[in-house]
């Protein structure tokens, strides 16, 4: 089965600190992982994604993530908040079939 | 810049009252999926398609929600009657399937209000 758990569903940080928002799967097959971020009022846009190969991947907006496969995790970090990165932001989980299955989200405020 | 569609933005009815939302996915894209975001429940899938054909929609209430696609440039979502615990967002997101990563491309979402 496949799932995914978000630690934290509101995460506040000061403008130019570390973003840190957790994520753990658990997957039956290899997965790719993704991060997607909802601006408000708007749909989820791509952040950037795992499938094979290197496993720290970067996306757009400075945003970068890790595979780990011993941890079950892919953790999403940015080194310095910007205001313009407050988002509900979500991780998700797809086993190789159709299906992305998505973690509950991360609210990110951020303070200025 | 291809992009989903999603009409109408935005969507007020009364209880009881038919509600069709549509979709344009981006075009060449195979896979079209129906999910529903609310605060309580979160982002949840309600269904989806690969080549036009129902793959799966266990995640929507069969009474009154149906899901189709006339055609490969059209999906449609509708809920008849509607009750105001559909109140929600409702995403459509297309996608080249598990070739591609089953990477899923976004539309704005129509925002329905059932008073």
């Amino acid at each position: 089965a496949q799932s995914v758990t978000q630690l934290g569903s509101h995460v506040s940080v000061s403008e130019g600190a570390l973003v840190l928002l957790r994520c753990n799967y658990s997957s039956s097959v290899p997965p790719y992982l993704f991060w997607y971020v909802q601006y408000p009022n708007q749909g989820l846009q791509l952040l950037l994604k795992y499938t094979t190969g290197a496993t720290l991947v970067k996306g757009i907006n400075g945003f970068e993530a890790e595979f780990k496969k011993s941890e079950t995790s892919f953790h999403l970090t940015k080194p310095s908040a910007h205001m313009s990165d407050a988002a509900e932001y979500f991780c998700a989980v797809s086993p190789g079939a159709n299906n992305l299955f998505f973690g509950t989200g991360t609210r990110l405020t951020v303070i200025p | 810049d291809a992009r989903v569609t999603q009409t109408p933005r935005h969507k007020v009815t009364e209880m009881g009252q038919e509600v069709t939302m549509r979709c344009q996915p981006i075009l060449g894209h195979n896979t079209v999926f129906w999910y529903r975001q609310t605060m309580m429940q979160g982002l949840e899938l309600l269904a989806y398609f690969r080549n036009r054909a129902p793959l799966d929609d266990s995640g929507m209430p069969k009474d009154r929600f149906s899901a189709e696609m006339p055609d490969a440039t059209l999906a449609t979502l509708k809920i008849q009657p509607s009750e105001p615990r559909d109140s929600a967002v409702y995403f459509c997101a297309s996608g080249l399937g598990a070739g591609y990563n089953n990477e899923q491309f976004f539309g704005p979402g129509t925002r329905l209000t059932v008073l």
